[in-house]
């Protein structure tokens, strides 16, 4: 079964150092990675996906994930947090349709 | 562009009623899922569409969830007689092609509380 997961439920960074949430995954065949974060009391917003080429992905806000398939990961990172970044943070996975990990609650603090 | 569109954004409602979300895609979207979320976890696929085609329900609860998609847009969630733990947002989101390489957009959701 396609599936991902978010070791982490909750990262916290100090504003100003950098960030990782992390994701896994568990696919037969190419994977399709996708990042989304989700503020309060508002939709999912897409940051960004993997679907080929590069292992590097740079999305919006200033973040980026890198695949890494030898370890099945896609990690998502910023090199410098906000505490405006702080809210839910969710990998996915579009193989089979889009499906998500559990989340991961990211907190920035001043 | 509009974006996805759900009604009503809150619902609250006894147990054993029934209850049905509406959601609009954007305009040419064919694909369109709709999820379950509790808070603080991860949606939880339930249905997804393509054009009509219902192409996975596998996660549905069927003996008293129902969805439809007329005419390929817009689409009802509905479900009957509603439980408590039903309490819950419900997400619509749609994308422009089919799996897999595009990401998805989403509605702001219905916050479905059962009393």
């Amino acid at each position: 079964a396609q599936s991902v997961a978010q070791p982490e439920d909750q990262v916290n960074v100090a504003e100003g150092n950098p960030l990782t949430v992390k994701c896994t995954y568990s696919v037969s065949g190419n994977p399709y990675l996708f990042w989304y974060v989700q503020y309060p009391n508002r939709g999912l917003q897409f940051l960004l996906k993997y679907i080929t080429g590069d292992n590097l992905v740079k999305g919006s806000y200033g973040f980026e994930a890198e695949f890494n398939k030898s370890q099945t990961s896609f990690h998502l990172k910023k090199p410098s947090a906000l505490v405006s970044d702080s809210a839910l943070y969710f990998c996915a996975d579009s193989a089979t349709g889009m499906r998500f990990g559990a989340g991961t609650r990211l907190t920035v603090k001043p | 562009e509009a974006g996805v569109v759900q009604s009503p954004r809150y619902k609250i409602i006894e147990k054993k009623q029934p209850v049905a979300f509406w959601c609009n895609p954007i305009s040419g979207h064919n694909t369109l899922y709709w999820y379950r979320q509790n808070l603080g976890q991860g949606p939880e696929l339930l249905i997804r569409y393509e054009n009509e085609e219902a192409v996975d329900d596998s996660q549905l609860p069927k003996d008293r969830f129902s969805a439809e998609r007329l005419k390929g847009v817009d689409s009802t969630l509905k479900i009957q007689p509603a439980e408590l733990g039903d309490s819950a947002v419900y997400l619509c989101a749609s994308s422009p092609v089919g799996v897999p390489a595009t990401e998805a957009f989403f509605g702001q959701g219905t916050r479905l509380t059962v009393v």
